[in-house]
């Protein structure tokens, strides 16, 4: 059983299209993440999710919109993609928000490509 | 704001050698300290983590403690293997939502 599942797992699409990432994990988490990795390697966080209610947003552009349609899905659409967006994109979750130390589970990731 | 710092890479060792990646970081209170290990082509897997001063975390032979006097977190292993070639990430939790605050991560391969 995958924990923390990510669909497509790569995504090559051309500019000014929209896409979405799919996200769901099987943990009974009530907190869920996406993070981007660029070429470097380098994580950052974009979004955060706690019982479907967004508790984190890291000045991302609104090109990027993310949807909880239950505490099990944390989906991932961005609109008129750019060639800067090419990254992987991974999906994490916690129990919870709290405490500072919740271990956080990551999903396989999803390379997106923008040509 | 919050920051992690970690030795740039890429570290190249030969198999039964020594292992530090070193690990600072910067942060307002007490944050939670974490090491991230990436192997090619998955995702991130906890490796080890301290919640609190001089606490020592360790796994699979690695070891790092929380120096709150020097802010480091240093990853330490005492013989690598060809299977611990990886990318490995320092991170840091400030508490309240849960926000991991992570280093550039240090690409680590072993040679037999």
């Amino acid at each position: 059983d995958t924990a923390v599942s990510q669909t497509p797992k790569y995504l090559v699409t051309q500019m000014g299209n929209d896409k979405s990432i799919k996200c769901e994990q099987n943990l009974g988490h009530d907190t869920m993440y996406w993070y981007k990795q660029d070429s470097k390697k380098f994580l950052k966080i974009m979004f955060s999710y706690n019982n479907k209610e967004l508790i984190i947003n890291e000045t991302v552009p609104n090109r990027f919109s993310p949807k909880s349609p239950d505490k099990a899905h944390l989906n991932l659409h961005i609109n008129s993609l750019e060639l800067g967006d090419s990254a992987v994109y991974f999906c994490a979750s916690s129990q919870d928000q709290g405490q500072g130390n919740n271990e956080q589970f990551f999903g396989p990731g999803t390379r997106l490509t923008v040509l | 704001g919050d920051s992690v710092t970690q030795m740039e890479g890429p570290v190249t060792l030969s198999e039964e050698a020594f292992l530090t990646i070193n690990c600072t970081y910067t942060a307002t209170g007490y944050p939670s300290l974490f090491w991230y290990v990436q192997y090619p082509g998955e995702g991130l897997q906890l490796l080890l983590k301290a919640t609190k001063a001089d606490d020592k975390g360790s796994n699979k032979g690695f070891e790092a403690t929380y120096r709150k006097e020097t802010t480091s977190f240093h990853l330490e292993k005492g013989s690598v293997q060809v299977s611990d070639s990886a990318v490995y990430f320092c991170a840091l939790n400030g508490g309240g939502y849960n926000k991991l605050i992570f280093g550039a991560g240090t690409r680590l391969a072993v040679h037999p």
